[in-house]
């Protein structure tokens, strides 16, 4: 365990479904991060948040909506999926959202998403 | 934008070899450079982290170095074990506090 845990750790949905993905972390970090790991791919930045409010949006769909009620806690809501958007999504904290060249980030496991 | 290659996209040596895996990236402007190790299903571990200001970083069996001017950096890997298979990531920090990935190098060591 690195101290960033999500869930489900796999997950198979329709199209018209909704469903979430949660991620915690217990290591008292300030910012959070979604990314999307697709097949063949490099990891793809989709969300920062610090401090609860989100600072970066990498020009995501909207049927990926996240949500940071507090420091240790991070959703993304998913709806209306299609299946290009199988792939596995990583949660990750670090410190801090700065620019700091010693900012590491921690991963979690990763939920692995397949869309029908 | 800043883009990140890793050369080899696969190796597969014996056990007890010594090997490098490549990183480049087309952007010098980084704040740090850092090498993560995946399992299969699994997420990232942080292998080694690379400060701009750095040269390189030793940990074990691990040696990273970086050459910010040409674009580069290299993980050694030495007395390679089967312990050590996994997929290689390597990512920049830029601007806007985002890592950039390379597409990784998958390793498998032969017993």
């Amino acid at each position: 365990e690195t101290g960033v845990t999500q869930t489900p750790r796999h997950l198979v949905m329709g199209m018209t479904n909704k469903k979430s993905l949660k991620c915690e972390q217990h290591l008292g970090h300030n910012a959070m991060y979604w990314y999307k790991q697709s097949a063949k791919k490099p990891l793809e930045l989709m969300f920062v948040y610090s401090l609860e409010e989100r600072v970066e949006n990498n020009s995501v769909p909207s049927r990926f909506s996240p949500e940071c009620p507090n420091s240790s806690h991070l959703f993304l809501h998913l709806h209306t999926l299609q299946p290009e958007d199988s792939a596995l999504y990583l949660c990750a904290s670090s410190q801090e959202a700065g620019y700091s060249g010693a900012n590491v980030l921690t991963f979690g496991a990763g939920s692995r998403l397949t869309v029908l | 934008k800043q883009e990140v290659t890793q050369i080899p996209a696969a190796l597969s040596v014996p056990e007890g070899e010594n090997l490098v895996l490549n990183c480049s990236f087309t952007d010098s402007a980084i704040y740090n450079l850092q090498w993560f190790r995946q399992d299969p299903g699994k997420g990232l571990t942080s292998l080694l982290l690379i400060q701009s200001s750095q040269r390189e970083q030793t940990s074990g069996r691990l040696n990273a170095s970086l050459d910010k001017s040409s674009g580069r950096s290299t993980l050694y890997i030495a007395a390679s074990q089967p312990g050590d298979s996994a997929t290689y990531l390597c990512a920049v920090l830029v601007g806007g506090n985002k890592l950039v990935f390379g597409a990784g190098t998958i390793l498998r060591v032969k017993s």
